[in-house]
């Protein structure tokens, strides 16, 4: 069965640093998402992508975010300058044209 | 701002038992309800929910939506030890032009004791 994979699994940074985490979503998938979920808390929506642009974003993706598709298969999301608070698990997600969104195992990040 | 609230927040009970989880949204443009199963990683999905009162089922779960009072519940009979997880609830946005933003719940986390 596909599955949405990620990597890397565990990415530890020090504040300030610039990260890229990786997904490749399910192949014929055309919306792609990314979410993260802070220690204890609920999962949150950060941004959707569809048809190589940005659809849709929470307050939490600021300039310090962006996303990229920069080839056929990979979804990146880039976190130019990282603070502490940004220490969190980063799922991808996709979808077809429908509600049904097919997460990845996530990329737990850690700034120290 | 769309709200998700999931009741109740943990739930213990013993193999064989049969449980129901709860949950309830305020939303202004309502499309569509999911239900996620939590593991060690990533939400699986369980069910997605549109209409009211049609029962979606997948072996010992079931699930049903009621849009009049904004709910949904899952229902899980003769829970095993497998069962136990975090039990997402997510609410789909029909904003902006993308296919759903998810908006989550804090999750019921289940433990189930043999």
């Amino acid at each position: 069965e596909p599955e949405v994979t990620q990597t890397p699994s565990h990415q530890v940074t020090q504040m300030g640093q610039e990260v890229i985490l990786r997904c490749v979503p399910i192949s014929n998938h055309l919306y792609f998402y990314w979410y993260r979920q802070i220690l204890g808390q609920k999962v949150e929506f950060l941004v959707s992508f569809y048809n190589n642009e940005i659809s849709e974003k929470s307050e939490i993706f600021d300039d310090q975010f962006s996303v990229e598709r920069p080839d056929g298969s990979n979804f990146t999301l880039k976190i130019r300058s990282t603070k502490l608070e940004d220490s969190a698990m980063y799922f991808c997600a996709s979808s077809v044209q429908t509600d049904t969104q097919y997460f990845g195992p996530g990329t737990r990040l850690t700034v120290l | 701002e769309d709200k998700v609230v999931q009741s109740p927040l943990s739930l213990v009970v013993h193999e064989g038992d049969t449980v129901t989880l709860n949950c309830s949204y305020e939303v202004t443009n309502f499309r569509s309800l999911l239900w996620y199963k939590q593991e060690k990683k990533a939400p699986t999905f369980l069910f997605m929910l549109t209409s009211s009162g049609i029962e979606k089922k997948s072996g010992r779960l079931s699930s049903i939506l009621d849009k009049k009072e904004l709910f949904s519940i899952l229902n899980i009979t003769a829970t095993q030890t497998g069962d136990s997880a975090i039990y997402l609830c997510a609410e789909v946005g029909a904003g902006g032009t993308s296919y759903g933003k998810l908006t989550f719940g804090q999750g019921t986390i289940l433990t189930v004791h043999p």
